[in-house]
């Protein structure tokens, strides 16, 4: 029944190695996103698919690579893990690009 | 550089108290959103207000938008410990791609 669902819910891994998060979103929404929120609860978006196609690319680090399959998946994989990259991963989708967000329940990712 | 600002940025108060959040920017924007969220889930959409000077109300939540539409505030009527959460406000930005910015958050406790 959720509605944007991520996998897993935590990670804790060590530096260099390389994880993913996955998502799912069940509404039918055309967009997509990353967003990453730090220890000061500041939420910044990292990137946004809309129908599969990557629309908007912070500056993030090349290590981060997002991957949608189809347009109710994305994916983010990261390379070479590193302390500072700790945080908690949220996914959302919208109906477009201007639509309000709806939430995954978040991936907290803690790297020793 | 934050876009929006969220004023207070933690607020602890009584139950049956009243409080004011507010959103800030000098941009002018078409709409804004506020959110909720709890701890270990994702935020949640309250509420979206379109036209300047709009006011909105759920249940004991008065969301307004400035009229410039440059600001907005949110006002909780005899605040109880559910409403506990972080309050985040969104807007998005056109000249950035429309990439939906979120202001740093309020963190509100609500005590019995």
């Amino acid at each position: 029944d959720t509605a944007v669902s991520q996998t897993p819910k935590y990670l804790v891994t060590q530096m260099g190695n390389d994880k993913s998060i996955k998502c799912e979103q069940n509404l039918g929404h055309d967009t997509m996103y990353w967003y990453k929120q730090d220890s000061k609860k500041f939420l910044k978006i990292m990137f946004s698919y809309n129908n599969k196609e990557l629309i908007i690319n912070e500056t993030v680090p090349n290590r981060f690579s997002p991957k949608s399959p189809d347009k109710a998946h994305l994916n983010l994989h990261i390379n070479s893990l590193e302390l500072g990259d700790s945080a908690v991963y949220f996914c959302a989708s919208s109906q477009d690009r201007w639509a309000p967000l709806h939430f995954g329940n978040g991936t907290r990712l803690t790297v020793t | 550089t934050q876009l929006l600002k969220q004023s207070p940025q933690f607020l602890s108060i009584q139950e049956g108290e009243n409080l004011t959040v507010y959103c800030n920017s000098s941009s002018v924007f078409s709409s804004l959103q506020w959110y909720r969220q709890e701890p270990g889930e994702g935020p949640v959409l309250l509420v979206t207000v379109v036209t300047g000077g709009e006011v909105k109300k759920l249940k004991r939540l008065t969301f307004q938008f400035g009229d410039a539409r440059k600001d907005s505030s949110l006002h909780i009527t005899a605040a109880q410990p559910g409403d506990t959460g972080l309050y985040l406000c969104a807007a998005p930005f056109y000249n950035q791609g429309g990439k939906l910015i979120f202001g740093q958050g309020t963190e509100l406790s609500v005590k019995p």
